[in-house]
């Protein structure tokens, strides 16, 4: 079955670098998303991204995060400048363009800062 | 995109049936019901999805009730592997489509 793979697994990085989160998505999908997890809370909604542009973004997606799709495989999110409150798991989905089907999430980034 | 309500938690025995309720009173007449799940910390994974009649796949069943405003997942002989949260989720079919996550129930399976 077709996945979608996020790499690495976990990031450990300093307050105040910049990392860089990368997603594979399935091949024949036009919609990618991102999200994130904080530990022992609810997954949020960051962005989506269609044709080669956000379609639409959350307040949480302030100046310091960037995505861009750099090949016609890869996914990035793009964290300028790390604070302490950015430790969460970051997923990563997609879905087709058509149909109703479900999204395809990633098996997630742990991200760390400290 | 409308609300979802869910009990924060729920346990079944094993090889029984696991019934989730979840109610959308405010679901428009184009927003689908989908169901995911959340197994420990990995991604969340699909389930099912329905407009207003009653599926059934592999994984599960899905019973939409005819005014819409509420709907029940059922696992139909639960092992200790469905034990995860289950997100119920009213999606709209608007602009980028993105899923809004509750808290969703905690699923507890027991042996």
């Amino acid at each position: 079955e077709p996945e979608v793979t996020q790499t690495p697994s976990h990031q450990v990085t300093q307050m105040g670098q910049e990392v860089i989160l990368r997603c594979v998505p399935i091949s024949n999908h036009l919609y990618f998303y991102w999200y994130r997890q904080i530990l022992g809370q609810k997954v949020e909604f960051l962005v989506s991204f269609y044709n080669n542009e956000i379609s639409e973004k959350s307040e949480i997606f302030d100046d310091q995060f960037s995505v861009e799709r750099p090949d016609g495989s890869n996914f990035t999110l793009k964290i300028r400048s790390t604070k302490l409150e950015d430790s969460a798991m970051y997923f990563c989905a997609s879905r087709e363009i058509t149909g109703l089907g479900g999204y395809t999430f990633g098996s997630g980034t742990r991200l760390t800062v400290v | 995109d409308a609300k979802t309500t869910q009990p924060p938690s729920m346990d079944c025995a094993e090889g029984r049936a696991a019934n989730l309720p979840c109610n959308h009173s405010t679901i428009s007449g184009n927003e689908y019901v989908y169901w995911y799940r959340q197994i420990h910390s990995q991604g969340p994974q699909y389930i099912i999805h329905g407009l207003k009649n009653n599926e059934t796949n592999e994984m599960a069943s899905l019973i939409i009730t005819e005014d819409r405003k509420s709907s029940t997942l059922i696992l139909p002989h639960a092992t200790l592997r469905d034990t995860a949260v289950y997100y119920c989720i009213v999606r709209s079919l608007q602009g980028a489509q993105k899923l809004v996550f509750g808290q969703g129930t905690r699923l507890t399976i027991n042996p």
